[in-house]
């Protein structure tokens, strides 16, 4: 079955760290490129970072230098390492697998996982 | 800036069908577009992806119920015969040289 499954969300205090992992499975992870997205409750999506099939990573203002992605394709894993964690960074994340041929649209979304940044 | 705006709500009787619109900001109406479903307390669901001309790629096991459609800077989700699963936010997104941009969603009520 094609699919991604989030884990490692949890309740963190202000300031804190977490490393968010995304497991795929179905399909030959390492062509694609992946994505982070999240949503916090009640708002919209927000695309948080990406990662390139040769390990190229994106990030939006918000979150640069805060948050790293990665990738371990021998383990068709995704990661999210998010530090100086904020109040403002509680929301769902999202795994999301984009679109062939580098078009960043996501064809495949993951279930999430839910951060909790308070005190 | 790329950015995309779309109605905050909209609605339509069961059985009925609704056009969604989502506009690209100006300058970027060339830009393809994704649909994405978001049913209550669920993760988003790929719908489809729409270029310019209308032309657009479905996910698999999308009904035929739900197309696409474009005119100029507007990318339109057009949903037939609704049924009550329908009842969701629908999101664009799109992207560029920059960041990936969402719209602000529209929340569909199935009356």
């Amino acid at each position: 079955e094609v699919q991604l499954v989030e884990s490692g969300g949890g309740l963190v205090q202000p300031g804190g760290s977490l490393r968010l992992s995304c497991a795929a499975s179905g399909f030959t992870f390492s062509s694609y490129d992946m994505h982070w997205v999240r949503q916090a409750t009640g708002k919209g999506l927000e695309w948080v970072s990406a990662i390139g099939t040769a390990g190229d990573t994106y990030y939006p203002g918000s979150v640069k230098g805060r948050f790293t992605i990665s990738r371990e394709n021998a383990k068709n894993s995704l990661y999210l390492q998010m530090n100086s964690l904020r109040a403002g960074d509680t929301a769902v994340y999202y795994c999301a697998r984009a679109g062939p041929w580098g078009d960043w649209y996501f064809d495949l979304w993951g279930r999430g996982t839910l951060v909790t940044v308070s005190s | 800036q790329l950015v995309l705006t779309q109605s905050p709500s909209a609605s339509a009787s069961l059985g009925a069908s609704v056009k969604l619109t989502c506009t690209l900001s100006s300058g970027h109406s060339s830009y393809a577009i994704a649909w994405h479903q978001q049913q209550p307390e669920k993760g988003p669901r790929y719908l489809m992806k729409l270029n310019s001309d209308g032309s657009h790629s479905k996910g698999d096991g999308i009904p035929d119920r739900f197309s696409g459609s474009s005119s100029g800077a507007e990318r339109y989700l057009t949903i037939s015969s609704l049924q009550s699963e329908d009842e969701a936010d629908y999101y664009c997104q799109t992207w560029g040289t920059g960041p990936v941009v969402f719209g602000g969603g529209t929340k569909l009520t199935v009356l």
